[in-house]
């Protein structure tokens, strides 16, 4: 099992740019979350989806995109990047079965946006 | 709505020490409650969690209590080392409607020296 994984490791932007970052899980999770990290923000919630073709908006979707088509992967489309976006990028997946509620993470994305 | 308040930090410690990261939080009903934990240019890896009052979590002689009547989830441990050297975050999910999602403290970071 690769767990959940995301690439690219890395990327840097000019404003005005757009880009997907890719989030892939191999656990036949039902959800998945994109969160971004920002120093003393702790990390906020994109968007997420509930299963294949279903998704909704987080705290802070403005300027971000996603789709579900497929169990596996759920992708992140920034439209028109700004320096506002200049973050550190997490996807995230759990099953919906039990109770624990636990959640995996990717190992990130460092997006700058010059 | 729902939110975790942990101690900011930094938090400095020589090896050996006794450590406790204080986390509260606030949410309606019963949610489920983790430590995560992120080693320097990582990922967030689960560390501890507590799904039900008075649950005890424990992991790499870390450990906290799901206290409901204080609502608080402590993290503590009672001898740290340098390789403990991370940040580290309290989260909730809570039950119902919005499980989807985690709702982040802002993380501490912990420095352990030798």
């Amino acid at each position: 099992n690769a767990g959940v994984t995301q690439t690219p490791k890395f990327q840097v932007l000019k404003t005005g740019q757009s880009m997907t970052l890719q989030c892939a899980q191999d656990m036949n999770h039902e959800y998945m979350s994109w969160y971004r990290q920002d120093p003393g923000m702790g990390l906020r919630l994109i968007h997420y989806s509930v299963g294949a073709g279903i998704t909704d908006q987080g705290e802070v979707p403005n300027g971000y995109n996603v789709s579900r088509s497929t169990t596996e992967d759920f992708p992140l489309r920034l439209l028109s990047a700004a320096p506002s976006q200049t973050s550190v990028y997490f996807c995230a997946s759990r099953s919906s079965a039990g109770e624990s509620y636990e959640q995996y993470f990717g190992p990130g994305t460092r997006l700058t946006v010059t | 709505g729902d939110s975790v308040t942990q101690m900011e930090g930094p938090v400095t410690l020589s090896e050996e020490a006794f450590l406790t990261i204080n986390c509260t939080y606030t949410a309606t009903g019963y949610p489920s409650l983790f430590w995560y934990v992120q080693y320097p240019g990582e990922g967030l890896q689960l560390l501890l969690k507590a799904t039900k009052a008075d649950d005890k979590g424990s992991n790499k002689g870390f450990e906290a209590t799901y206290r409901k009547e204080t609502t608080s989830f402590h993290l503590e441990k009672g001898s740290v080392q340098v390789s403990d050297s991370a940040v580290y975050f309290c989260a909730l999910t809570p039950r119902g409607g919005s499980n989807y999602k985690l709702t982040f403290g802002k993380g501490t970071l912990l420095t352990v020296n030798p």
